[in-house]
């Protein structure tokens, strides 16, 4: 079946270092949405990409969508504090639109 | 400041008892979700609701018996859970099946303790 791998598992930075987490899907995909998720709370949608070769900013976040739409990262610059907490991204299957195959997370730890 | 609102935000129940999880939204969408989460894993769909109709069962237990009485309304029946239900219980709630470039909405979820 569809799977979507995330890498790393966990990523621990001093603050003010770059993170990076990285999304491969086995098939082709529709969009992708990236979700975080802070210890104890909720996940919280961040965005959607669609296009092939995307890019999206949030201010110190970087989205991207790879040209075949299989694979997909999200950098953040300078990490802080408040970027502590687990970041999934969640793909749809060009040829089913009515399911997110979801990536297992990456936790990411921010030293002061 | 989530949108989404479920109660109880805790419940422990014993495995004959019978409750209910209560989710409510008024931004209008008209997708609703129920998805469970385990420590450390990403959320697993169990169902999804679309104009309040059921589209999506993810093959649940029959223990778990969901209802959509109308559009901002969705709640969850448990009955005869295990110990191994516990989990958090997350709703959403998304535009129509998650088409119009936005993700999903999810509310604070309910940590559910079976004994």
């Amino acid at each position: 079946g569809q799977q979507v791998m995330q890498i790393p598992q966990y990523q621990h930075v001093q603050e003010g270092e770059d993170f990076t987490t990285y999304c491969n899907s086995s098939t082709t995909l529709s969009n992708i949405q990236w979700y975080k998720q802070r210890p104890g709370g909720h996940p919280v949608f961040l965005i959607q990409l669609v296009k092939s070769g995307e890019v999206k900013k949030q201010k110190r976040l970087t989205f991207q969508f790879g040209e075949a739409k299989k694979n997909s990262s999200l950098h953040i610059t300078a990490t802080q504090t408040t970027d502590v907490g687990t970041y999934f991204c969640a793909g749809r299957n060009a040829g089913n639109n009515r399911k997110l195959i979801w990536g297992l997370g990456t936790s990411l730890a921010v030293n002061p | 400041d989530t949108e989404v609102t479920q109660t109880p935000k805790h419940l422990v129940m014993g495995m004959t008892n019978k409750k209910s999880l209560k989710c409510e939204q008024h931004m209008g969408h008209r997708a609703m979700y129920w998805y469970k989460q385990k420590a450390k894993k990403p959320p697993e769909l169990m169902f999804v609701y679309s104009y309040e109709k059921l589209s999506i069962n993810e093959s649940v237990p029959s223990r778990f018996s969901p209802e959509c009485p109308n559009s901002s309304l969705l709640n969850l029946h448990l009955h005869a859970l295990q110990p191994e239900d516990s989990a958090l219980y997350l709703c959403a709630s998304s535009p129509p099946l998650q088409f119009e470039g936005r993700g999903a909405f999810f509310g604070q979820g309910t940590r559910l303790t079976v004994v």
